[in-house]
């Protein structure tokens, strides 16, 4: 069964900081695997989507890379602001599409 | 509007109660997701859709859980008999295609709090 672990579970950084996140899954048959933040009380909005012949994805100030063989993937945020604070979850997709996801990171960007 | 809508946001029921939760997709999105979020921890799948065809329930997490989507756009989430734990935050989400490669989209998700 298809795990998926991110560590930290929290971090607190100031203003400017550049950051990476980190995620583990335990099996490396996934088709993409996609980054999104939370916000309180609101839905997920997508970050970036790696697909599974993917190395890395960039947006903005993010970029996400992904190793299936080892089981792991990144996000680094570059000159963190306060307005990056939220939950960032990882999820990794399965063989209907369907997303499993690890318990999230929650940042805290102080100004 | 563009994205995915879901209604009510937030719900409370007895518990032994039937309630129904709604999910409107992006227009023309072939396939849809429920997910159960409880509190602190990431969201879980429970049904996918492919068009009005339901091609897996397999995290439903009981026979109270029920999902139709019967003209392949709007989906309905229908729980009976509410259990306390059942409280916790259903999101919906929608994808273009097949939904294996394709980003999803979620909606802001229901609070459901059983008393």
């Amino acid at each position: 069964k298809q795990e998926v672990t991110q560590i930290p579970a929290a971090l607190s950084v100031p203003e400017g900081e550049n950051l990476v996140l980190n995620c583990s899954f335990t099996d490396s048959a996934i088709y993409n695997l996609q980054w999104f933040r939370q916000d309180p009380g609101k839905g997920l909005t997508s970050l970036l989507l790696i697909q599974s012949s993917q190395r890395e994805q960039t947006s903005g100030r993010l970029n996400a890379s992904l190793d299936k063989s080892s089981g792991r993937s990144t996000l680094y945020i570059a000159a963190s602001q306060p307005g990056d604070s939220a939950t960032y979850l990882c999820a990794v997709g399965g063989s209907q599409g369907n997303l499993i996801f690890g318990k999230g990171t929650k940042l805290s960007v102080k100004p | 509007g563009a994205g995915v809508s879901q209604s009510p946001r937030y719900k409370v029921a007895k518990r032994g109660q039937d309630v129904a939760l709604r999910c409107d997709p992006i227009s023309g999105h072939v396939s849809l997701f429920w997910y159960q979020q409880a509190l602190g921890q990431g969201p879980e799948f429970l049904t996918y859709f492919q068009n009005e065809a339901q091609l897996d329930k397999s995290g439903l997490p009981s026979d109270r859980f029920f999902a139709e989507r019967p003209e392949g756009s709007v989906s309905t989430l229908k729980i009976q008999r509410t259990q306390q734990e059942d409280s916790a935050v259903y999101l919906c989400a929608s994808s273009r295609g097949r939904g294996v490669t394709d980003t999803q989209y979620f909606g802001p998700g229901t609070r459901l709090t059983v008393l």
